[in-house]
């Protein structure tokens, strides 16, 4: 079955800090994957994706995401918090199939 | 470019209604998904729409209909409401018929079930 896990539901991190969102996926053949960031009474933001090429790719806010095929993972970072970063972050995974496929959600909480 | 608009925002419904919640894509997008939001299960997908086509369909009873429409506006309704489908109703457009293509979503419609 296809799917993308978010170990962590809740993560807290010191604003200057770098912070690390963890996602690993299932998904066949060769994978699609993306990060989208939820502020309160927001919809869903597009943050980045990764496609083919670089493993390391980077997005909106200064955030970015490394590619790990060997360990399934496409991990969110930024070397430098914000309190402003403070928000629900999602890892999703699409297939062959047109269907996207959306983690439970990692709750960001950076600390001043 | 304007963005994905859903209306209404907010709804407040009684059980054993119905309701009819709407999305307009952005302009040029013709794949139209929605996605059911609850704090405890995360985003829930509920169907994708492609040329007025479903082309995907998630696991949730037949309640759940969608349609969409010529202009790729979208609708989607839900019968005999219970209070299980309160929640965040998110809609997500995107361009082309290609996985590379991310999606964006509108603000949502709350639904509260009383």
């Amino acid at each position: 079955a296809q799917s993308v896990a978010q170990p962590e539901d809740q993560v807290n991190v010191a604003e200057g800090n770098p912070l690390t969102v963890k996602c690993t996926y299932s998904v066949s053949g060769n994978p699609y994957l993306f990060w989208y960031v939820q502020y309160p009474n927001r919809g869903l933001q597009f943050l980045l994706k990764y496609i083919t090429g670089d493993n390391l790719v980077k997005g909106s806010y200064g955030f970015e995401a490394e590619f790990n095929k060997s360990q399934t993972s496409f991990h969110l970072k930024k070397p430098s918090a914000l309190v402003s970063d403070s928000a629900l972050y999602f890892c999703a995974g699409a297939n062959t199939g047109n269907q996207f496929y959306f983690g439970t959600g990692t709750s960001l909480t950076v600390i001043p | 470019k304007a963005g994905v608009t859903q209306t209404p925002r907010y709804l407040i419904k009684t059980r054993g209604q119905q309701v009819t919640l709407s999305c307009s894509p952005i302009s040029g997008h013709r794949s139209v998904s929605w996605y059911q939001q609850t704090p405890g299960q995360g985003l829930q997908f509920l169907f994708e729409y492609f040329s007025e086509t479903q082309r995907n369909k998630g696991n949730f009873p037949g309640r759940f209909s969608g349609r969409q429409f010529s202009n790729s506006r979208s609708e989607m309704n839900v019968s005999t409401l219970e209070l299980g489908d309160s929640a965040l109703y998110l809609c997500a457009s995107r361009t082309q018929d290609s996985l590379g293509y991310e999606q964006y979503f509108g603000p949502g419609t709350r639904l509260t079930v009383t």
